[in-house]
């Protein structure tokens, strides 16, 4: 079924900088494309960024472009998400997603995420 | 691609039938998901392609719609799925785009 497992969230101050970690298991880490997706407290859900299978090809929020980034090591089974200049507006809870990615013999779903990490609290305050 | 939710928010109980709507801000086909998060969890994937249930979703739920305007309807509503509901198209991506959410809350 697939699990993930979310770590490096905290208390950082304004402008500092986080580097959080999601470890994969129970399926093909390789073979997917990974998600980042956050949510402020008592706010909907936000989708941060998004890397394909291989790395090759990265995705993320305006708002965040420059500040994240986000990367995977297959090897390891392990997506991360660097975050620099961390202001209050990026105090959520962190979620590390699986893309769907199926394909039937007519059709490719993608940009959906069915396994969801359990979350990893970030608070930027000083 | 803005999606907007409605209501954001309604009160049932168990045994009733809702139905909660989504409406994307452009034609999307039927790239439409939906999750549910009950309070303090990760969300959870119910629904692709606007009404195909993923493997091990109650039959209860089912989805309809397309182009622009879809729903989520939940027959006999159970204790557990008292939670909220989030819509999210996938048609044009990135960014993915999610509704406000809908909280189904006990009557």
């Amino acid at each position: 079924q697939g699990q993930l497992v979310e770590s490096g969230g905290g208390v950082v101050q304004p402008g500092g900088s986080l580097r959080l970690s999601c470890v994969a298991s129970g399926f093909t880490f390789s073979s997917y494309g990974m998600h980042w997706v956050r949510q402020a407290p008592g706010k909907g859900l936000e989708w941060v960024a998004l890397i394909s299978y291989d790395g090759r090809n990265k995705y993320s929020l305006d708002t965040v472009k420059g500040r994240f980034a986000i990367s995977r090591d297959n090897s390891k089974n392990t997506l991360y998400l660097q975050m620099n200049s961390l202001g209050a507006e990026d105090t959520a809870v962190y979620y590390c997603g699986k893309d769907l990615g199926y394909c039937t013999s007519s059709s490719c779903y993608r940009d959906a995420v069915d396994i969801w990490g359990q979350g990893t609290k970030v608070t930027v305050s000083s | 691609i803005e999606m907007t939710q409605s209501p954001s928010s309604l009160s049932a109980s168990v045994g009733d039938s809702v139905t909660i709507t989504c409406r994307a801000s452009q034609s999307i086909s039927t790239y439409l998901n939906w999750y549910q998060q009950r309070p303090g969890k990760a969300p959870k994937f119910l629904i692709y392609d606007a009404s195909t249930l993923q493997t091990g979703v109650p039959s209860r739920f089912s989805g309809s719609g397309s182009g622009t305007d879809f729903t989520l309807t939940i027959s006999s509503l159970q204790p557990e799925d008292f939670a909220t509901y989030y819509c999210q198209q996938s048609y044009s991506t990135p960014p993915l785009t999610f509704g406000g959410g809908t909280k189904v809350e006990i009557k």
